[in-house]
């Protein structure tokens, strides 16, 4: 199957710092890809959609400006988190969706902020 | 966003049991269904789709409901490595463009 990386999977951070999270495709073309946010015990929450060269669709409640996110070539998307703060602790998870509209996830990201 | 709706459990079941999940959704106009397999701390990975007339993948069987707007999984000879969150999902959009609505989970616990 396609596979879908991400990086780091895993940092912390002080309050107040952006947190940068790349989302890559590896073998296939992602025409488009979602950002997802999962806090303990709760189901994967959709944040934001974006297609390549476009800028991306931010569900209700998401602050596009705190939540960054550039999808600048077809294989890569990335998320920045701006100002974080420990509310903002939680695994991000990407996928990415190609010609066969199936979406491939990545791994997750876990940040904690301190 | 329409709602997806589990059972969270757990369920504990022996092993070799035949255990059974429903999951119900809002959207009655929702064209594709799934299932997603959770492990503890990793990413969702694609389990089954669900087709209308109902499909089997060796001891998994899914099935679709539009009537009642529900979703159900059977595992049969439940095996201890089944255990995990298992997720139901929704795609409203009917081509993949649109994010997936995920539903809660329901945790499964196979017992030896």
């Amino acid at each position: 199957g396609a596979v879908v990386s991400q990086h780091p999977s895993w940092v912390i951070c002080k309050s107040g710092t952006s947190v940068k999270i790349e989302c890559r495709s590896l073998d296939f073309q992602a025409t488009t890809m979602f950002w997802y946010r999962q806090f303990p015990k709760q189901s994967l929450m959709l944040m934001a959609t974006s297609n390549e060269g476009s800028k991306a669709t931010y569900e209700q409640g998401v602050e596009k400006d705190k939540f960054l996110i550039n999808h600048a070539s077809l294989t890569l998307s990335t998320l920045t988190v701006t100002s974080a703060h420990p509310e903002d602790s939680s695994f991000y998870i990407c996928s990415a969706s190609g010609l066969i509209n199936e979406q491939f996830f990545g791994p997750g990201t876990r940040l904690t902020v301190l | 966003r329409k709602e997806v709706e589990q059972d969270p459990g757990p369920f504990n079941v022996p092993e070799g049991a035949t255990v059974a999940f429903n999951c119900t959704y809002s959207n009655s106009a929702s064209q594709s269904f799934f299932w997603y397999r959770q492990d503890c701390r990793k990413e969702p990975k694609l389990l089954m789709s669900v087709y209308s007339s109902g499909n089997e993948d060796g001891r998994f069987t899914a099935q679709l409901n539009r009537a009642s707007q529900y979703i159900s999984l059977l595992i049969r000879d439940s095996k201890l490595s089944d255990s995990a969150t298992y997720l139901c999902v929704v795609d409203n959009s009917g081509g993949g463009a649109d994010g997936l609505t995920f539903g809660k989970g329901t945790h499964l616990i196979i017992q030896p």
